[in-house]
């Protein structure tokens, strides 16, 4: 069985440049959530989206956006690359939204910004 | 805010040693409870979880955590660790239901010395 994988796993990008990583869920999970780790701490939730609508939002600026499509990938877009974006982005899928669900993580994407 | 604290930063063992990682989270509801790890170059993966019923829940490799609903607690323990437990250990909890999302601890890493 495929996970959750994430494309590219690894990405370097100039400041103010803008940034498209993608993920595709677990066959059959319809909910798909964003975390991004910077070194040294442990993720934190950017948006989770479920039947391709917003569920929730982290503490993020407006430059990051993320959709969810008919077949349950998603994408997160970040706009205005800050050096403070560089961190491993990490996406979990789960069959459902809301308690007594299991994330399952991808490998995550390596952004780089310099 | 809702946060997790994990009480060690880095932990140094030598093998067939004891292990006991604390974690206390702050949420005063219904929560579930996650250990994960990320092993050197691979993706978060579960070790174990508690949903509801009986607090001393059992996941891979030998692990156990013990959920104390009086102490806002979910340690994890392993008996004997080996120098493949070698790895970052993160706790994290889930509240708020249908929108809600994981919450992580900074993370223990764990080095095991053969």
């Amino acid at each position: 069985d495929a996970g959750v994988t994430q494309s590219p796993t690894h990405l370097i990008k100039t400041r103010g440049q803008h940034v498209t990583l993608r993920c595709s869920p677990i066959s059959g999970h319809k909910s798909v959530s964003w975390y991004q780790q910077v070194l040294g701490q442990g993720p934190q939730f950017i948006f989770q989206y479920y039947e391709k609508e917003e569920r929730g939002r982290g503490n993020f600026p407006d430059r990051f956006s993320a959709r969810q499509f008919p077949n349950y990938s998603s994408e997160l877009n970040v706009n205005a690359l800050l050096l403070g974006d560089s961190a491993l982005y990490l996406c979990a899928s789960s069959l459902v939204a809301g308690l007594n669900t299991e994330a399952f993580f991808g490998q995550g994407t390596r952004l780089t910004v310099v | 805010a809702q946060s997790v604290s994990q009480h060690n930063h880095h932990v140094i063992l030598s093998e067939a040693a004891s292990l006991e990682l604390g974690c206390n989270y702050s949420y005063g509801g219904t929560v579930n409870l996650f250990w994960y790890v990320q092993y050197p170059g691979q993706h978060l993966q579960l070790l174990l979880k508690y949903f509801s019923g009986d607090p001393l829940v059992k996941g891979i490799k030998g692990f156990e955590a013990e959920f104390i609903k009086s102490k806002f607690s979910f340690n994890l323990r392993k008996p004997s660790v080996q120098w493949s437990d070698t790895a970052e250990y993160f706790c994290a909890f889930f509240y708020g239901g249908s929108q809600g999302n994981l919450i992580f601890g900074k993370g223990t890493k764990l080095s095991v010395k053969p």
